[in-house]
Parts: structure tokens; sequence; C-alpha cells
């Protein structure tokens, strides 16, 4: 079964300086994977995603994945931190070669990102 | 991307009673999800919404706790019933068309439970 980890509760960072989100994934097969963020009283808003192809993904808000088959991880990642991006992040992990569509999250990291 | 609606945002229900949520897509989508994200922990799949048929639901999920209900391709329902305190959390429905691979959420349901 698929499984994710987010080894990460909260991160925090100062603004202006880059920011990495931790995430490793366990599938049997390829994997497609996702990011997603939450802010307060809000739903989850999709980021970007890997499901083939350069392994540096762009997203959202200036927001980058790298999808590392040999470490089996799909870190966030972003050049340049602000306060607004303080939220928390989810990542998630789909096996197509289940047939099944669902989505297994981790549990969530918290960025912090002081002014 | 589509553009979903949830209804009610939150609510404040009593033990044993029961609640109906509602999730609206401005375009037909190929499949739609219903997610539970208890207080302070990640999001948990509760069943996939089927048009037109039973609900699938994921191992400790039961139909008799959260019936679905999907009349079209851009309407489902998800009802908590008997509901206790352990039941309150936010509930998501999400949307996908196959051509995307990608799921986009609701806003979300806020659900208390007294």
């Amino acid at each position: 079964a698929q499984s994710v980890a987010q080894p990460e509760d909260q991160v925090n960072v100062a603004e202006g300086n880059p920011l990495t989100v931790k995430c490793t994934y366990s599938v049997s097969g390829n994997p497609y994977l996702f990011w997603y963020v939450q802010y307060p009283n809000r739903g989850l808003q999709f980021l970007l995603k890997y499901i083939t192809g350069d392994n540096l993904v762009k997203g959202s808000y200036g927001f980058e994945a790298e999808f590392n088959k040999s470490q089996t991880s799909f870190h966030l990642k972003k050049p340049s931190a602000l306060v607004s991006d303080s939220a928390l992040y989810f990542c998630a992990v789909r096996d197509p070669n289940t047939g099944f569509q669902k989505l297994v999250f981790g549990t969530g990291t918290r960025l912090l990102v002081s002014p | 991307s589509a553009v979903i609606s949830q209804k009610p945002s939150r609510d404040i229900c009593q033990r044993g009673t029961s609640l109906t949520i509602q999730c609206q897509v401005d375009s037909q989508v190929t499949m739609m999800f219903w997610y539970r994200q208890q207080p302070g922990q990640s999001l948990t799949l509760i069943a996939t919404a089927n048009q037109g048929s039973e609900a699938t639901y994921e191992s400790g999920f039961v139909i008799d706790k959260f019936p679905i209900s999907r009349p079209n391709l851009t309407f489902s329902t998800l009802t908590v019933s008997n509901m206790s305190p352990e039941d309150s959390s936010i509930y998501l429905c999400s949307v996908m068309r196959a051509s995307t691979d990608t799921q986009y959420f609701g806003p979300g349901t806020r659900l208390t439970v007294l």
C-alpha cells in the first residue's frame, strides 16, 4: 500500500530565505505525487504535481518540487519565502498501478515564515 | 481546475442527529470523492462517489454511517448519521477529470458535534 511521510511538523524560515518542505513516499510502482496547501479555514489548494517527465516540476506561487526516485523523495522548495506562504502543506501520493484514484496524504507540515 | 462549493460551510450539531453536506461543481467531472480531516490531522478518504450507483467506501467507513449520493456529474451529498463528538471534523469533497489526474478540493465543511 502507498504511504507518505512528512518528517517535520513545522518548518520555520525567515522571509526572503529559501524554504524546503520534505516529503518521502512509498509505492509499489511509479508514483503520482502532489503538493497541496491549506490556509486557515480554507480548503486545500493544488500547488503542483509530478506524473512523468522532468524531475523538477514548477507550480503555483513560485513553488517547485524535485522528484528523486532513488531517494523516494518529492521535496517542496521555494527560492525566496514570503510571509504569506505561511500555511499547512500536504504531500500526497497516488499509485496508478492499483487502478484506484485515491490520494494518500502525509501528516502535513506547518510552514511559518517570519518577517 | 473547477469551481467547487460546499454547503453548509460549518455547523454545530447535537449528538444523535444527522447532517447532509452538499458538494456542487460548476462543470461535469469524472470522479468525486469525500475526505475527512479530523482536528490537527491529515486527510483520509471516506469514499468515492459513483454516479448512478453505490459509493465505494474505504476500510473503516460504512454506508450506514456515511451514506453518499451522486445523482449526476456535478453534484454529490455526504450524510453523517447518528453523530457523536468523534465525528467533529472538516469534511471535504474533491473532484477530478480523468484527463488531468489532479484532484481539486472544495472549501470544506467544518462540523462540530456536541
